[in-house]
């Protein structure tokens, strides 16, 4: 079946430090693949998404780019703010004949703590 | 326009009952989706609904049950609750849930905080 797989965290960082979070996957064909975060308390919000390889996918400052040789698909951002803490998570949702169906397979998630 | 509304935020049961959860997702979007996380689990798919019909199912026990009505809005149920239902049950809509691009963009509600004691 589908998987995805995230760096083991917490992530601890200081603000303007850059950040990677790695993420890979597991998926028959040809999966769209997205970033969520969620703040504490809340649910989550799609940070970025990417549907075919190569596609970069990018938000507030965050980018991602969907390597389908490497079955990856690394959260990255050149600059953090404290305002960037919160748990990150990568996600995939199958496709087949170019259609994506609705449901999501999530990483473990990423905790990130940004200090001043 | 309004995000996607779950009801209640906070639930306390006891073993043994059972609770019923409600979503009302963003107007005109027709895929209602729930997903239970938990710390050990994390995010897991429970199921999806379309147009009044069950059209995917995640790997959860037959007490986990949902519906979804003809305005969209959808409801699960868990019954005989058991300590390991303790968990943010989020609820996800989108326009189509299934097809290209934006139709299948999941928007999320907060979540129901249910503990079971």
């Amino acid at each position: 079946g589908n998987s995805v797989t995230q760096m083991e965290g917490p992530v601890t960082l200081s603000e303007e430090a850059f950040l990677t979070i790695n993420c890979t996957y597991t998926a028959t064909g040809y999966p769209s693949l997205f970033w969520y975060v969620q703040y504490p308390g809340e649910g989550l919000q799609l940070l970025l998404k990417a549907t075919k390889a190569d596609d970069k996918g990018s938000n507030k400052g965050f980018e991602a780019t969907y390597r389908k040789e490497t079955t990856s698909f690394h959260l990255e951002k050149g600059s953090v703010q404290v305002s960037d803490s919160a748990v990150y998570f990568c996600a995939l949702s199958e496709r087949a004949g170019g259609t994506s169906y609705g449901k999501l397979t999530f990483g473990q998630g990423t905790i990130l703590t940004v200090h001043p | 326009k309004a995000g996607v509304t779950q009801t209640p935020r906070y639930l306390i049961k006891t073993r043994g009952q059972q609770v019923t959860l409600s979503c009302s997702p963003i107007s005109g979007h027709r895929s209602v989706s729930w997903y239970q996380q938990t710390p050990g689990q994390g995010l897991q798919f429970l199921f999806e609904y379309f147009s009044e019909t069950q059209r995917n199912k995640g790997n959860f026990p037959g007490r986990f049950s949902g519906r979804q009505f003809s305005n969209s809005r959808s409801e699960m149920n868990v019954s005989t609750l058991e300590l390991g239902d303790s968990a943010l049950y989020l609820c996800a809509s989108s326009l189509e849930g299934r097809g290209t691009g934006s139709n299948t963009e999941a928007f999320f509600g907060q979540g129901t905080r249910l503990t079971v004691v």
